[in-house]
Protein backbone atom coordinates (compact mmCIF):
# COMPACT_ATOMS: atom_id res chain seq x y z
CA UNK A 1 0.00 0.00 0.00
CA UNK A 2 1.67 3.04 -1.10
CA UNK A 3 1.47 6.41 1.00
CA UNK A 4 1.78 8.57 -2.34
CA UNK A 5 -1.59 8.49 -4.73
CA UNK A 6 -1.59 9.06 -8.32
CA UNK A 7 -4.09 8.51 -10.57
CA UNK A 8 -3.98 5.04 -12.58
CA UNK A 9 -3.82 6.50 -16.35
CA UNK A 10 -3.73 9.54 -18.21
CA UNK A 11 -4.31 10.36 -21.78
CA UNK A 12 -3.66 12.92 -24.61
CA UNK A 13 -3.65 13.64 -28.16
CA UNK A 14 -0.24 14.66 -29.46
CA UNK A 15 1.18 18.20 -28.79
CA UNK A 16 -1.63 18.21 -25.77
CA UNK A 17 -0.65 19.17 -22.17
CA UNK A 18 -1.48 16.31 -19.30
CA UNK A 19 -0.98 16.44 -15.87
CA UNK A 20 -0.08 13.46 -13.04
CA UNK A 21 -0.94 14.34 -9.52
CA UNK A 22 1.04 12.72 -6.52
CA UNK A 23 -1.25 13.21 -3.62
CA UNK A 24 0.41 12.62 -0.26
CA UNK A 25 0.27 13.38 3.56
CA UNK A 26 1.59 15.31 6.48
CA UNK A 27 4.37 12.72 7.55
CA UNK A 28 5.63 13.14 3.76
CA UNK A 29 4.87 15.66 1.17
CA UNK A 30 3.52 18.13 3.31
CA UNK A 31 6.16 17.77 5.80
CA UNK A 32 8.47 19.30 3.43
CA UNK A 33 10.14 16.80 2.05
CA UNK A 34 10.63 16.92 -1.68
CA UNK A 35 8.74 15.39 -4.77
CA UNK A 36 10.71 13.75 -7.49
CA UNK A 37 9.65 12.11 -10.61
CA UNK A 38 10.37 8.74 -12.73
CA UNK A 39 9.82 7.77 -15.98
CA UNK A 40 9.56 3.98 -17.12
CA UNK A 41 9.70 2.94 -20.69
CA UNK A 42 8.07 -0.04 -21.56
CA UNK A 43 10.67 -2.38 -20.58
CA UNK A 44 13.27 -0.03 -20.18
CA UNK A 45 14.74 0.59 -16.77
CA UNK A 46 13.62 3.83 -14.18
CA UNK A 47 15.18 7.26 -15.12
CA UNK A 48 14.52 10.47 -12.82
CA UNK A 49 12.67 13.11 -14.77
CA UNK A 50 12.08 15.78 -12.11
CA UNK A 51 14.06 16.01 -8.88
CA UNK A 52 13.64 18.30 -5.92
CA UNK A 53 9.92 19.37 -7.07
CA UNK A 54 10.84 21.10 -10.23
CA UNK A 55 14.25 20.41 -11.23
CA UNK A 56 15.10 18.98 -14.88
CA UNK A 57 18.54 16.48 -15.10
CA UNK A 58 20.45 17.62 -18.22
CA UNK A 59 18.92 15.89 -21.26
CA UNK A 60 15.38 15.98 -20.27
CA UNK A 61 13.34 18.25 -22.23
CA UNK A 62 11.56 21.08 -21.02
CA UNK A 63 8.65 20.13 -21.78
CA UNK A 64 8.22 18.33 -18.55
CA UNK A 65 7.85 20.26 -15.52
CA UNK A 66 7.38 19.68 -11.93
CA UNK A 67 5.71 21.68 -9.09
CA UNK A 68 4.66 21.07 -5.11
CA UNK A 69 2.00 22.50 -3.35
CA UNK A 70 0.72 21.50 0.02
CA UNK A 71 0.47 17.41 0.51
CA UNK A 72 0.49 16.82 -3.49
CA UNK A 73 2.95 17.26 -6.35
CA UNK A 74 2.66 17.55 -9.47
CA UNK A 75 3.81 16.47 -13.10
CA UNK A 76 3.47 18.52 -16.25
CA UNK A 77 4.01 16.97 -20.04
CA UNK A 78 3.35 19.55 -22.42
CA UNK A 79 3.95 19.32 -26.00
CA UNK A 80 2.83 15.33 -25.61
CA UNK A 81 4.72 13.06 -27.65
CA UNK A 82 4.42 10.08 -28.85
CA UNK A 83 7.46 8.74 -27.27
CA UNK A 84 5.75 10.04 -23.92
CA UNK A 85 4.24 6.86 -23.63
CA UNK A 86 5.21 5.24 -20.38
CA UNK A 87 4.72 4.54 -16.63
CA UNK A 88 5.14 7.79 -14.64
CA UNK A 89 6.11 7.37 -10.25
CA UNK A 90 6.45 10.21 -7.94
CA UNK A 91 8.63 9.56 -4.91
CA UNK A 92 9.25 11.01 -1.75
CA UNK A 93 10.46 10.45 1.90
CA UNK A 94 8.02 9.46 4.49
CA UNK A 95 8.92 10.15 8.03
CA UNK A 96 6.31 7.81 10.10
CA UNK A 97 7.55 5.07 7.67
CA UNK A 98 11.33 6.07 7.76
CA UNK A 99 11.48 5.60 4.47
CA UNK A 100 11.43 6.41 1.32
CA UNK A 101 8.08 5.70 -0.59
CA UNK A 102 7.16 6.10 -4.64
CA UNK A 103 3.58 6.34 -6.00
CA UNK A 104 1.25 4.05 -7.09
CA UNK A 105 2.61 4.69 -10.68
CA UNK A 106 0.29 6.85 -13.81
CA UNK A 107 -0.09 5.33 -17.17
CA UNK A 108 0.22 7.68 -19.91
CA UNK A 109 -1.54 6.95 -23.38
CA UNK A 110 -0.73 9.14 -26.38
CA UNK A 111 -4.31 8.76 -28.56
CA UNK B 1 30.52 7.89 -16.36
CA UNK B 2 28.68 6.84 -13.62
CA UNK B 3 27.55 3.08 -13.81
CA UNK B 4 25.37 0.56 -12.18
CA UNK B 5 25.87 -2.60 -13.28
CA UNK B 6 24.08 -5.73 -11.80
CA UNK B 7 24.59 -9.29 -11.72
CA UNK B 8 23.02 -11.51 -14.48
CA UNK B 9 19.12 -12.99 -13.97
CA UNK B 10 18.70 -16.00 -11.74
CA UNK B 11 16.01 -18.81 -11.47
CA UNK B 12 16.12 -20.50 -7.88
CA UNK B 13 13.88 -23.16 -6.37
CA UNK B 14 12.30 -22.39 -3.01
CA UNK B 15 14.12 -22.23 0.15
CA UNK B 16 17.31 -21.59 -1.34
CA UNK B 17 19.75 -18.60 -0.78
CA UNK B 18 20.94 -15.44 -3.21
CA UNK B 19 23.12 -13.13 -3.56
CA UNK B 20 22.65 -10.03 -6.17
CA UNK B 21 25.38 -7.62 -6.90
CA UNK B 22 25.72 -3.78 -8.00
CA UNK B 23 28.74 -2.65 -9.02
CA UNK B 24 29.37 0.59 -9.44
CA UNK B 25 31.90 2.67 -11.50
CA UNK B 26 32.83 6.45 -12.26
CA UNK B 27 32.47 8.06 -8.51
CA UNK B 28 33.43 7.57 -5.52
CA UNK B 29 31.19 4.64 -4.33
CA UNK B 30 31.69 5.90 -0.36
CA UNK B 31 30.43 9.08 -0.85
CA UNK B 32 26.71 8.45 -1.79
CA UNK B 33 23.97 5.47 -0.76
CA UNK B 34 22.56 2.80 -2.58
CA UNK B 35 19.25 1.82 -2.53
CA UNK B 36 17.33 -1.06 -3.76
CA UNK B 37 13.94 -1.11 -5.48
CA UNK B 38 11.89 -4.00 -6.03
CA UNK B 39 9.06 -4.09 -8.93
CA UNK B 40 6.67 -7.19 -9.11
CA UNK B 41 5.46 -8.78 -12.34
CA UNK B 42 3.55 -5.84 -14.05
CA UNK B 43 3.47 -3.72 -11.07
CA UNK B 44 5.27 -0.73 -9.49
CA UNK B 45 8.05 0.41 -8.19
CA UNK B 46 9.02 -0.25 -4.30
CA UNK B 47 11.62 0.96 -1.62
CA UNK B 48 13.23 -2.16 -0.09
CA UNK B 49 16.01 0.16 1.75
CA UNK B 50 19.62 1.70 1.41
CA UNK B 51 22.96 1.32 2.50
CA UNK B 52 25.64 3.53 3.53
CA UNK B 53 28.39 2.58 1.58
CA UNK B 54 31.33 4.54 3.97
CA UNK B 55 29.84 2.09 6.83
CA UNK B 56 28.12 -0.42 5.82
CA UNK B 57 25.10 0.83 7.85
CA UNK B 58 21.32 -0.72 5.95
CA UNK B 59 18.21 1.04 6.63
CA UNK B 60 15.60 -0.92 5.92
CA UNK B 61 11.98 -0.46 4.56
CA UNK B 62 9.25 -1.94 7.11
CA UNK B 63 8.06 -4.25 4.15
CA UNK B 64 11.64 -5.92 4.09
CA UNK B 65 12.93 -5.80 7.21
CA UNK B 66 14.31 -9.04 7.82
CA UNK B 67 13.62 -10.64 4.36
CA UNK B 68 16.47 -9.62 2.78
CA UNK B 69 20.34 -8.56 3.74
CA UNK B 70 21.69 -5.81 2.67
CA UNK B 71 25.57 -5.19 2.42
CA UNK B 72 29.06 -3.38 0.48
CA UNK B 73 32.44 -4.74 -0.39
CA UNK B 74 33.96 -1.27 -0.71
CA UNK B 75 37.15 -2.53 -2.36
CA UNK B 76 35.59 -3.78 -5.19
CA UNK B 77 32.34 -0.86 -5.07
CA UNK B 78 29.92 -3.26 -4.76
CA UNK B 79 26.65 -3.73 -3.15
CA UNK B 80 24.66 -6.48 -2.50
CA UNK B 81 21.40 -8.14 -1.60
CA UNK B 82 20.81 -11.27 -0.34
CA UNK B 83 18.02 -13.66 0.73
CA UNK B 84 18.41 -16.94 2.63
CA UNK B 85 15.37 -18.47 1.68
CA UNK B 86 13.59 -17.86 -1.65
CA UNK B 87 9.92 -17.54 -2.21
CA UNK B 88 7.93 -17.60 -5.31
CA UNK B 89 6.58 -14.28 -4.02
CA UNK B 90 10.15 -12.97 -4.26
CA UNK B 91 9.84 -13.43 -8.05
CA UNK B 92 10.60 -10.15 -9.39
CA UNK B 93 12.79 -7.54 -11.11
CA UNK B 94 15.63 -6.06 -8.63
CA UNK B 95 17.12 -2.26 -9.22
CA UNK B 96 19.68 -0.58 -7.30
CA UNK B 97 20.18 3.01 -7.68
CA UNK B 98 22.37 5.44 -6.16
CA UNK B 99 20.68 8.15 -3.59
CA UNK B 100 21.59 11.75 -4.14
CA UNK B 101 19.93 14.55 -2.43
CA UNK B 102 16.93 12.15 -1.53
CA UNK B 103 16.14 10.91 -5.13
CA UNK B 104 17.70 8.11 -7.35
CA UNK B 105 19.84 9.59 -9.48
CA UNK B 106 21.66 6.71 -11.67
CA UNK B 107 20.14 3.33 -11.94
CA UNK B 108 20.98 -0.12 -12.48
CA UNK B 109 20.14 -2.49 -15.61
CA UNK B 110 17.83 -4.79 -12.97
CA UNK B 111 18.12 -8.01 -12.38
CA UNK B 112 15.31 -10.60 -12.66
CA UNK B 113 14.55 -13.24 -9.86
CA UNK B 114 12.48 -16.33 -10.77
CA UNK B 115 11.65 -18.37 -8.27
CA UNK B 116 8.85 -21.34 -9.81
CA UNK B 117 6.41 -22.09 -7.13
Amino acid sequence: QSVLTQPPSVSGAPGQRITISCTGSSSNIGAGYDVHWYQQLPGTVPKVLIYSNSNRPSGVPDRFSGSKSGTSGSLAVSGLQAEDEAEYYCQSYDSSLSSYVFGTGTKVTVL
Amino acid sequence: EVQLVQSGAGVKKPGESLRISCEASGYSFTTYWISWVRQLPGKGLEWMGRIDPSNSYPKYSPSFQGHVTMSVDKSISTAYLQWNSLKPSDTAIYFCARVVAWHLDVWGNGTTVTVPS
